[in-house]
């Protein structure tokens, strides 16, 4: 089973942030947590990682709390492109350990 | 570069029918793994390949689902017998299969098949 929880669906308005809550609560001290995003009848997409503090590349910030229980996924200015199912996993390094992925955050960006 | 190339990308077969999916990995790829998606679902892992050898494959219904990963390259996946519940799109990623560092998955954009 999935050890994390998201919201079924959320929607944003294009061009504003948007902000996407991952609840964690049984995280292990070395597990990551990672971000991917499916498209519409694309494979996933991997967005961001991070272990404890906070991580931000060309797509997307993430915020991870003190008590790494929960995180957030920032798209900062979403576009249309970014309506997607956004799923959040904690993981090992996934050499090793699995990705499991839940039911994930449906994003519908809207005009 | 190129991505994980995946072949069919849609099969419609009969119940108790024989398939096959193809994929070819990022080169350099060393980790390559084979998942499951059920329409509304999340991807749910089949089996996991480190090179040719299988490094976890607990989720496979063994009685009809196999794999195969020659030379440690290009991978197939096989349904013998298929069943109605098979109908899903099954996808192939790859990764570095780096040891000490977190390793990112890269997929291919799956096969959807289609069991009547």
């Amino acid at each position: 089973d999935a050890k994390t929880t998201q919201p079924p669906s959320m929607d944003c308005a294009e061009g504003r942030a948007a902000n996407l809550p991952c609840n964690h609560s049984t995280i292990s001290g070395n597990e990551y947590v990672y971000w991917y995003r499916q498209i519409h009848s694309q494979g996933p997409q991997y967005i961001i990682h991070g272990l404890k503090n906070n991580e931000t590349n060309e797509m997307a910030s993430l915020i991870i709390t003190e008590d790494r229980k929960s995180s957030t996924l920032i798209l900062p200015h979403a576009t249309l492109r970014d309506t997607a199912v956004y799923y959040c996993i904690v993981s090992f390094s996934s050499n090793t350990g699995k990705l499991i992925f839940g039911q994930g955050t449906t994003l519908q960006v809207k005009p | 570069e190129a991505g994980v190339a995946q072949s069919p990308r849609y099969k419609i077969i009969e119940k108790r029918q024989s398939v096959a999916f193809w994929c070819n990995p990022i080169s350099g790829h060393a980790t390559l793994y084979w998942y499951q998606q059920i329409l509304g679902q999340g991807p749910k892992l089949l089996i996991q390949f480190q090179n040719n050898g299988v490094v976890d494959d607990s989720q496979l219904p063994k009685d009809r689902f196999s794999a195969e990963r020659l030379k440690g390259v290009d991978s197939t996946l096989k349904i013998q017998p298929a069943k109605l519940e098979d109908s899903a799109v099954y996808l192939c990623a790859s990764s570095l299969g780096a040891i000490t560092s977190t390793d990112t998955q890269y997929f291919g954009p799956g096969t959807r098949l289609t069991v009547l």
